[in-house]
């Protein structure tokens, strides 16, 4: 099973609203990753965490919280997003290291559309 | 790593060989990875190759290495419409760290 899972797959915001993005992987799998897509880009990193831990946060505005409640799933808390915001928003797990283990399996994204 | 170039466009016939293209600039990348993106959807990894090896071959797909030139290509057989999408190419020389292509949109006329 090489299944990423996230939910919703179409979100639509106001700048006031609070909404969360939700990852699941069950492949266990020690490194999750939030990246941010705009059309026609590739996917660039936010956010990794490895055995739950924030690693990297690539310089992403605050209005962005991510959280890692346990090694099956990352969240990605919203709010007072910008129009800018707008994207769609991938998961993806890998094991941590070793031969061909560092391997990034994505997930299917959220919509997300800011009013 | 994070100078990862492509084409932008590739046009095929249905039953042609597509090959897709890329650069990288880090020659100590460890692992190089090709994803296909349909519409609407995330990113389905491919097949990947270990900065050792020349050549992967899987089914229809033929990954060629040359490190020399920091050369990396997908050779996709027999092209059918379902191929269609975007392909992205990305290194990884930090366990935690891809650096993507910006992407190649492959187009398959019947």
């Amino acid at each position: 099973d090489t299944e990423v899972t996230q939910t919703p797959k179409h979100l639509v915001m106001g700048m006031t609203n609070k909404k969360s993005l939700k990852c699941e992987q069950h492949m266990g799998h020690r490194a999750m990753y939030w990246y941010k897509q705009k059309a026609k880009k590739p996917p660039e990193l936010m956010f990794v965490y490895s055995y739950e831990k924030l690693s990297i946060n690539e310089s992403v505005p605050s209005r962005f919280s991510p959280e890692c409640p346990n090694s099956s799933l990352l969240n990605l808390h919203l709010h007072a997003l910008q129009p800018e915001d707008s994207a769609l928003y991938l998961c993806a797990s890998s094991q941590i290291a070793g031969e061909g283990q560092d391997t990034q399996y994505f997930g299917p994204g959220t919509r997300l559309t800011v009013l | 790593g994070e100078d990862v170039e492509q084409s932008l466009f590739l046009s095929v016939r249905e039953g042609d060989s597509s090959v897709i293209n890329c650069t990288y600039t880090d020659s100590s990348s460890t692992y190089l990875y090709w994803y296909k993106q349909e519409p609407g959807a995330g990113l389905q990894l491919l097949t990947y190759i270990f900065s050792n090896m020349d050549m992967k071959q899987d089914q229809r797909l033929t990954v060629l290495l040359n490190k020399k030139d920091k050369h990396l290509s997908l050779r996709i057989a027999d092209t059918q419409t379902g191929d269609s999408a975007i392909y992205f190419c990305a290194e990884t020389y930090n366990f935690n760290k891809f650096y993507f292509g910006s992407g190649t949109k492959l187009n398959v006329k019947p």
